[in-house]
């Protein structure tokens, strides 16, 4: 089945570390985005990727690095940087077209302890 | 500065009825498209619905439908025949134009069908 996955669902980490979250899509598409989402808030964007090699920083960047050597990946670190990093994050898809849907992941939730 | 507004935190309704989510948006330009998502206690985001601006008609999924009503800016969500499974956050969501695949979030409304 065609999706995207996100690992792992839950993390927790020390002050001070970095983490990396997982992102993989096999649906073929161009675009894969993270999102970062607060309790009561909506989501908001950190980065995003139209094209393999190239990526944009979205409304949130600062503290938050990616890389997309490949389609199919997206990996977001969370650096020490980040301030407050402990939120639920979310990796989405899509195909081109100004506006075609996004699919989503099924989140990681990051704890920093 | 494009923004969403979801003024309902929180939404009860009996099974079987229908439910009205509002979402009004601002936005200077001419195009946009218009988004509702639905977030399970799972987290997972599912895709409802989309409404482009220049749609003539107001779109239809199923027991969705989209309210759009353009010189009001606003693009209300309507869930008929309410069911259990519906019990879930919902988010209204408005893409940028020009390519940009960006999406602005509004802060989401609370849905709660009880029997």
């Amino acid at each position: 089945d065609g999706g995207i996955t996100q690992s792992p669902k839950y993390l927790f980490r020390k002050e001070g570390q970095n983490v990396t979250l997982s992102c993989e899509q096999n649906l073929n598409h161009d675009a894969m985005y993270w999102y970062r989402q607060d309790p009561g808030q909506g989501l908001r964007l950190i980065y995003y990727s139209q094209i393999v090699n190239d990526f944009q920083k979205g409304d949130i960047a600062e503290g938050y690095s990616v890389s997309r050597e490949k389609k199919e990946s997206f990996p977001l670190t969370v650096t020490s940087a980040q301030k407050n990093p402990t939120a639920f994050y979310l990796c989405a898809s899509k195909t081109g077209g100004a506006y075609n849907e996004q699919f989503f992941g099924p989140g990681t939730r990051l704890t920093v302890l | 500065a494009q923004k969403i507004t979801q003024t309902q935190p929180g939404m009860f309704v009996q099974e079987k009825e229908a439910v009205t989510l509002d979402c009004t948006y601002d936005t200077s330009d001419p195009s946009y498209g218009l988004f509702w998502y639905k977030q399970p206690s799972s987290g997972e985001m599912i895709f409802l619905i989309y409404q482009g601006s220049y749609d003539q008609q107001n779109a239809t999924e199923g027991r969705y439908s989209l309210n759009f009503q353009k010189a009001r800016k606003s693009a209300n969500l309507v869930i008929s025949a309410s069911q259990l499974g519906d019990s879930a956050m919902y988010f209204c969501a408005m893409g940028l134009p020009y390519n940009t695949d960006k999406l602005i979030f509004g802060t989401g409304t609370r849905l709660q069908v009880f029997p």
